[in-house]
C-alpha cells in the first residue's frame, strides 16, 4: 500500500535557522506531491505542490521543496525560519494514473517550533 | 466564495448517540473526502467520493458512513458514537483534473464521552 513517511516528529529551531523536513513515499509510479501547513487551531493550507517539470518547486512564505525521484523523496526547505512558521507540516502524495488521481495520503506530520 | 463549510465547529456527544457532520463546498469539485486527525497519527482517510452518487472506503472507515446525493454535500455519519471516535474531522474537496490540490474545511472537533 502507498505510504508517506516524515522523518521528524518535532523540530525545534531558533529564528533565522535553516529548515529541512524530510518526506519519503513508497509508490514507484507517477505521483503528485504536496506540502500542507497547519497553523495552531487552523485547517490545512497548501504550501506548495509538485506535478511535473522542474523538481525544485517554490511555494508561499519562502518555502521550497525538491523532488528526487530516485530517492522517492520530497523534502521541504526554508533558508531562514521565522517565529510565525511555528506550525505542523504535512507531506502528502497521490498516485497519478495519467487521467485521474488517487486519494491523497498524508504523512504523520512534523511539528515545527521556532523560538524567538 | 466560502470554499468548504463544515458544521458544527465542535460537539460533545454521548457515547451511543448518532451524529452527522456536515460538509458543503461551492467550488463544484467532483471529489470529496473525510479525514480524521489524531495526535501523532496525522490525517487518515475515512471515506471518499470521486463523484456524486459514488463513495468509497478509506483507511479507517469502520463506524462511519457517508453519502453523496449531489456534488456539493458530503455528510459523515457516526451511527453509534464511541470514545475512540474523539478526533478532529476535516472535510476536503478536489477537482478531478490530474493536477489539482485538495482544499480543506475548518474542521469539526468531536468529543465522545
Amino acid at each position: 500500500a502507498q505510504s508517506v513517511s516524515q522523518h521528524n516528529h518535532h523540530v525545534i529551531l531558533s529564528e533565522a535557522a535553516s529548515l529541512e523536513l524530510g518526506c519519503n513515499y513508497s509508490y514507484g509510479g507517477t505521483v503528485n506531491l504536496f506540502w500542507y501547513v497547519q497553523y495552531p487551531g487552523q485547517h490545512l493550507q497548501l504550501l506548495l505542490k509538485y506535478f511535473s517539470g522542474d523538481p525544485l518547486v517554490k511555494g508561499i512564505k519562502g518555502f521550497e521543496a525538491e523532488f528526487i525521484k530516485s530517492k522517492f523523496s520530497f523534502n521541504l526547505r526554508k533558508p531562514s525560519v521565522q517565529w510565525s512558521d511555528t506550525a505542523e507540516y504535512f507531506c502528502a502524495v497521490n498516485m497519478n494514473y495519467g487521467g485521474s488521481q488517487g486519494n491523497l495520503i498524508f504523512g504523520k506530520g512534523t511539528k515545527l517550533s521556532v523560538k524567538p | 466564495i466560502a470554499g468548504i463549510t463544515q458544521a458544527p465547529t465542535s460537539q460533545i456527544l454521548a457515547a451511543g448517540r448518532r451524529m452527522t457532520l456536515r460538509c458543503t463546498q461551492d467550488m463544484r469539485h467532483n471529489a470529496m473526502y473525510w479525514y480524521r486527525q489524531d495526535l501523532g497519527l496525522g490525517l487518515r482517510l475515512i471515506h471518499y467520493s470521486n463523484t456524486a452518487g459514488t463513495t468509497g472506503k478509506g483507511e479507517v472507515p469502520d463506524g462511519y458512513s457517508v453519502s453523496r446525493a449531489n456534488t456539493d454535500d458530503f455528510p459523515l455519519t457516526l451511527a453509534s458514537a464511541v470514545p475512540s471516535q474523539t478526533s478532529v474531522y476535516f472535510c476536503a474537496s478536489r477537482g478531478t483534473a490530474p493536477y489539482t490540490e485538495a482544499f480543506f474545511g475548518q474542521g469539526t472537533r468531536l468529543t465522545v464521552v
